[in-house]
């Protein structure tokens, strides 16, 4: 089955810096890769996903790179906020009717003053 | 913003007590999710549906049993609590259209303690 490498697990930077988290997946058949923002005491939130046939995604501060050969996608958030604060997860998944997501492990991110 | 909810929100119960966590969605997905989370972040999956009548097992063993009788809704029903029970509940659904990513939303979960 799939399995998902996250990293960092924790991340501080300052108020106005970029963020980046990577994941790794083993299935070379996964063709979609969402991220999710995790608040405090909320279920997880979709922020951004990308399929496998295109190589970056862009929306407002955020963007996603996906690299297929390599097996690799990261999150990337410039002019990081303190609202930005939270937990992010990256997935991995095969689409189709019988389709689940493979999570990462995790990764808080702190935005300090 | 996704319309799916969940019942309770906090639960603190004692030791043996059956107990069914409920959760709901609005959008007519045929696909239903729970999650388990633990203290470390990491999300497991437990139990799945593709639809009415369809339950499967997730990657993480789980002692609960869940139902899914009408589209809308898969509680998730533990016999006998214990306190190795006692975590984050996380259900979520999705909708699979051809061709196209089933996104799966995320209900705001229920912490259960079990003393």
């Amino acid at each position: 089955g799939e399995n998902v490498e996250q990293h960092p697990s924790t991340l501080s930077v300052q108020e106005g810096d970029s963020a980046v988290i990577k994941c790794t997946y083993s299935d070379s058949a996964s063709n979609y890769f969402p991220w999710y923002k995790q608040e405090l005491g909320k279920g997880p939130q979709l922020i951004i996903d990308i399929r496998s046939n295109v190589g970056e995604k862009k929306d407002q501060r955020i963007a996603v790179t996906l690299n297929k050969t390599a097996k690799h996608f990261s999150l990337h958030i410039t002019e990081t906020q303190p609202e930005d604060s939270a937990v992010y997860f990256c997935a991995a998944s095969i689409t189709g009717t019988a389709s689940k997501l493979t999570f990462g492990t995790g990764t808080r991110l702190q935005v300090t003053l | 913003e996704a319309d799916i909810y969940q019942t309770p929100r906090y639960l603190v119960i004692g030791t043996g007590k059956k107990i069914t966590l409920e959760c709901s969605q609005t959008m007519g997905h045929d696909k239903m999710y729970w999650y388990q989370q633990d203290p470390g972040m990491e999300l497991h999956l437990i139990h799945y549906s593709y639809g009415v009548n369809s339950t499967e097992k997730g990657d993480l063993s789980s002692e609960s049993t869940v139902s899914r009788i009408r589209t809308e809704h898969f509680p998730l029903t533990l016999e006998s609590a214990r306190p190795s029970h006692t975590s984050q509940y996380l259900c979520a659904s999705s909708e699979y259209v051809g061709g196209l990513a089933d996104t799966q939303y995320f209900g705001p979960g229920t912490r259960l303690t079990v003393l």
